[in-house]
């Protein structure tokens, strides 16, 4: 199975920070990666697919990059909004795998 | 506008067995591969299993594999998971998933709400 590492675990930031969220997997899967936010009691909802590619409706301060084994989220100006779990799943192979998660928190 | 709910969950022992259902509106059922995603309390999310479009294929995790089913019903829009053999690490909000993308899986878009299992004795 393809193994997701993401880094940090936690964040603490303030709003209007710049925040980047990194995600490595054990072996390449091009461009196969999808990134999820999800809030507290809420389902996850996508933001970015095939790496880079923003879900419609998804506000632009989302972008994602990367290629192979290693990716990263980044959020150029953090909203209120923007505090939850973000995760990244690799869709190369099955089973799917997600990373660990990384929680974005107040300052 | 695509809407998925899923039922079924509850308290259940050991050993037991459970079928989660889920009921997809909105969009053409059978068309999408679906996906089961599974979250423990307080802990990440797990994918369990996937579904093509026509039902002819499908994929499990290794921790599910040989114990969990997955199935679908095109004429009521349904997806399932027959789970058997519970153990008290498959206590979960189990998540029914569509596919972002008609005939492939490369990313899914739209997530029911969760069926909560409590395996416990």
């Amino acid at each position: 199975d393809i193994q997701m590492t993401q880094s940090p675990s936690s964040v603490s930031a303030s709003i209007g920070d710049r925040v980047t969220i990194t995600c490595r997997a054990s072996q390449g899967i091009s461009s196969s990666l999808v990134w999820y936010q999800q809030r507290p009691g809420k389902a996850p909802s996508v933001l970015i697919y095939s790496a880079f590619n923003l879900q419609s409706g998804v506000p632009s301060r989302f972008s994602g990059s990367g290629s192979g084994t290693d990716f990263t989220l980044t959020i150029s100006s953090l909203q209120p909004e923007d505090f939850a779990t973000y995760y990244c799943q690799q869709a190369k192979s099955f089973p799917w795998t997600f990373g660990q998660g990384t929680k974005v928190e107040i300052k | 506008q695509v809407q998925l709910v899923e039922s079924g969950g509850g308290v259940v022992q050991p050993g037991t067995s459970l079928r989660l259902s889920c009921a997809a509106s909105g969009f053409t059922f059978s068309t999408y591969g679906m996906h089961w995603v599974r979250q423990a309390p307080g802990k990440g999310l797990e994918w369990v299993s996937v579904i093509s479009y026509d039902g002819t294929v499908q994929h499990y995790a290794n921790s599910v594999k040989g114990r969990f089913t997955t199935s679908r019903d095109s004429s009521r829009n349904t997806l399932y998971l027959q789970l058997s053999s519970l153990r008290a690490e498959d206590t979960a909000v189990y998540y029914c998933a569509r596919e972002g993308t008609p005939y492939t899986s490369a990313w899914v878009d739209s997530w029911g709400p969760g069926s909560l299992v409590t395996v416990s004795s």
